[in-house]
């Protein structure tokens, strides 16, 4: 298994302004994911947040607007750039500890952004 | 390309009702077919999973049995309590995709006493 702690837990801020969002892990795990929750939605795919190289981003998402890092095997972030209220959403870090058929997957709390 | 189809909530039901929500999929492989849960101001969790054809998985109650027939992973049970009441989503992942989930759109279940 995982535990996962995100940061922040929620925040509201001023739209044109920058929120970085923490994935910590309690164990190395191979694959990190950002995924995005909109208001009574479901959960969409962000992008793949590589150890050591850029992340890998789903159609529709790009790296100027959702920069992400992962300098290691337990830690990610995952930034929001100039935002607009379109962008209030929750944002979700989700870990596989390793590859292959029978994995699951652990998610974080969550990071509830509301802008304004 | 992947895709998850569930029915659509809200679904309400009395207590000791029995449940069913229907979710089918697309894939082009073959993928591990999973139930997660979202309580009421809780994170997603693992509520069951499939990882290949007949396989069944079940917790807490909750079964639902990999179709490839039908490609379905309809999630069942039998005697629902008030505290099952939740935002249950159908996901797949393909392990050649690097596991990434591909979840359906959500069903809340409400169960009143």
């Amino acid at each position: 298994s995982a535990v996962i702690s995100q940061k922040p837990s929620r925040d509201i801020c001023q739209r044109g302004t920058s929120l970085t969002i923490q994935c910590q892990v309690d164990s190395q795990v191979t694959m990190m994911f950002w995924y995005r929750q909109q208001p009574g939605q479901s959960l969409t795919l962000i992008a793949t947040a590589n150890q050591g190289s850029e992340a890998t981003y789903e159609s529709g998402f790009v790296i100027d607007k959702f920069p992400i890092s992962r300098p290691n095997l337990t830690f990610s972030t995952l930034t929001v750039s100039n935002m607009s209220p379109e962008d209030s959403s929750i944002y979700l870090c989700s870990v596989v500890p390793s590859r292959g058929m029978n994995t699951e997957a652990f998610f974080g709390q969550g990071t509830r952004l509301t802008v304004v | 390309g992947d895709s998850v189809t569930q029915m659509e909530g809200p679904v309400t039901l009395s207590e000791e009702a029995f449940l069913t929500i229907n979710c089918t999929y697309t894939a082009t492989g073959y993928p591990s077919l999973f139930w997660y849960v979202q309580y009421p101001g809780e994170g997603l969790q693992l509520l069951l999973k499939a990882t290949k054809a007949d396989d069944k998985g079940s917790n807490k109650g909750f079964e639902a049995t990999y179709r490839k027939e039908t490609t379905s992973f309809h999630l069942e049970k039998g005697s629902v309590q008030v505290s099952d009441s939740a935002v249950y989503f159908c996901a797949l992942s393909l392990g050649a995709a690097g596991n990434k989930l591909t979840f359906g759109g959500g069903t809340r279940v409400l169960v009143k006493p």
